[in-house]
């Protein structure tokens, strides 16, 4: 199974100010059709999921271009250029590179 | 507006069963990879399953082969999961999702239902 490692897992930040989470993969997610099979999730308090980020750089529809995703093979990261209050919750990377699709731990943002 | 609405989890007793059902409207599933993933109370995303449009071909994480079934039924747009011999570590909340890939694909979910808490205890 591929391992995916997020850092870090705790992660204050001040409203205004840039924060960077790191994800690394144990197995190269990049697929020789030259997508890299990585996508970004946050989870708010009592909600399900919401992507973020897939193929490790593509917004999703909706997504405030403050969020950023870059990265290839086995080192990724999610970028906020100005966190705000609504950010708050729970990242996580995940892989489809193969199955078993597998996740990150989470990183948990919090407003200091 | 897409929506997936998940029914059927509660309590079941070790060794027990459940069927859960995901009801989907704003698209036709048999046109989209769909799956489950869940989270077990205060812990973290696990994938649980996923079927392809390509076949119909199934894929389950290694904790419930054998033991868990994902189907649909595309006349009703509904994805199941039927779940034999639980165990206590498969309480968590279940998501149903879908992935916009068609094929033998199953990358990336953009859309997640609100979850049905499945909990096995004695």
């Amino acid at each position: 199974d591929i391992v995916m490692t997020q850092s870090p897992l705790s992660l204050p930040v001040t409203p205004g100010e840039p924060a960077s989470i790191s994800c690394r993969s144990s197995q190269s997610l990049l697929h020789s059709n030259g997508n890299n099979y990585l996508d970004w999730y946050l989870q708010k308090s009592g909600q399900s999921p919401q992507l973020l980020i897939h193929l490790g750089s593509n917004r999703a529809p909706g997504v405030p271009d403050r969020f950023s995703g870059s990265g290839s093979g086995t080192d990724f990261t999610l970028k906020i250029s100005r966190v705000e209050a609504e950010d708050v919750g729970v990242y996580y990377c995940m892989q489809a590179r193969q199955t078993p699709v597998t996740f990150g731990q989470g990183t948990r943002l919090e407003i200091k | 507006e897409v929506q997936l609405l998940e029914s059927g989890g509660g309590l079941a007793q070790p060794g027990g069963s459940l069927r859960l059902s995901c009801a989907v409207s704003g698209f036709s599933i048999s046109s989209y990879a769909m799956g489950w993933v869940r989270q077990a109370p205060g812990k973290g995303l696990q994938w649980v399953s996923a079927v392809v449009t390509s076949g119909g071909v199934t894929y389950y994480a290694a904790a419930v082969e054998g033991r868990f079934t994902i189907s649909r039924d595309n006349s009703k747009n509904t994805l199941y999961l039927q779940m034999n011999s639980l165990r206590a570590d498969d309480t968590a909340v279940y998501y149903c999702v879908k992935s916009p890939c068609i094929g033998n694909c199953y990358s990336t979910f953009d859309y997640w239902g609100q979850g049905t808490l499945v909990t096995v205890s004695s």
